[in-house]
């Protein structure tokens, strides 16, 4: 199973709603990852966990919340977001392999389309 | 800070045509390189990676890639490309730093193919 699979396919929240996304994957990856994607953008890294610790923030405001509760689980906790976060949400994992040369592929999700009105 | 450059951001080709996509990186360490493809409506699948050896590196479906290192390029090649290669290509860059990746793609081709 090489598959990673993000929930809900899309959401419209308000600006005072409180909302999560939620990533899963089973190929035994301890590194998973948020990216944000707007509309005719790159992907843009957000998050990097490894063994459930949150090893990067990329600067991303606070109104952005991850969480790692398991191996297999990821999620995005949202609050009080503003328009300008409406995007693609692409939840990722690869293998963690500790010395490693950084080479390992990583698999992305479907993604959660946002959008905040 | 790393970065990745595509020159070409639309190209359109009609079918059996060659295809090559331009991709520069400006890193000055070690660094893996891949080719990340989105079909319409699909998620992001990797095409194929280069980390060490040989730098012509063969992915799937016939596309291909070589690391010039001196020129700090990672080119996509494909000798004649079919309709259903009709897609959005990323080329990524990622920093060797072990374990996890910190990867940064550039601002992405949109390949059209005409039948």
């Amino acid at each position: 199973d090489t598959e990673v699979t993000q929930t809900p396919k899309h959401l419209v929240m308000g600006m005072t709603n409180k909302k999560s996304l939620k990533c899963e994957q089973h190929m035994g990856h301890r590194a998973m990852y948020w990216y944000k994607q707007k509309a005719k953008k790159p992907p843009e890294l957000m998050f990097v966990y490894s063994y459930e610790k949150l090893s990067i923030n990329e600067s991303v405001p606070s109104r952005f919340s991850p969480e790692c509760p398991n191996s297999s689980l990821l999620n995005l906790h949202l609050h009080a977001l503003q328009p300008e976060d409406s995007a693609l949400y692409l939840c990722a994992s690869s293998p963690f392999t500790s010395g490693g040369a950084g080479s390992e592929t990583q698999y992305f999700g479907p993604g959660t389309r946002l959008l905040v009105l | 800070a790393q970065s990745v450059s595509q020159h070409n951001h639309h190209v359109i080709l009609s079918e059996a045509a060659s295809l090559e996509l331009g991709c520069n990186y400006s890193y000055g360490g070690t660094v893996n390189l891949f080719w990340y493809v989105q079909y319409p409506g699909q998620h992001l699948q990797l095409l194929l990676k280069y980390f060490s050896g040989d730098p012509l590196v063969k992915g799937i479906k016939g596309f291909e890639a070589e690391f010039i290192k001196s020129k700090f390029s990672f080119n996509l090649r494909k000798p004649s490309v079919q309709w259903s290669d009709t897609a959005e290509y990323f080329c990524a860059v990622n920093r060797a730093s072990g374990g996890y990746q910190k990867v940064t793609f550039g601002t992405g081709t949109k390949l059209q193919v005409i039948p």
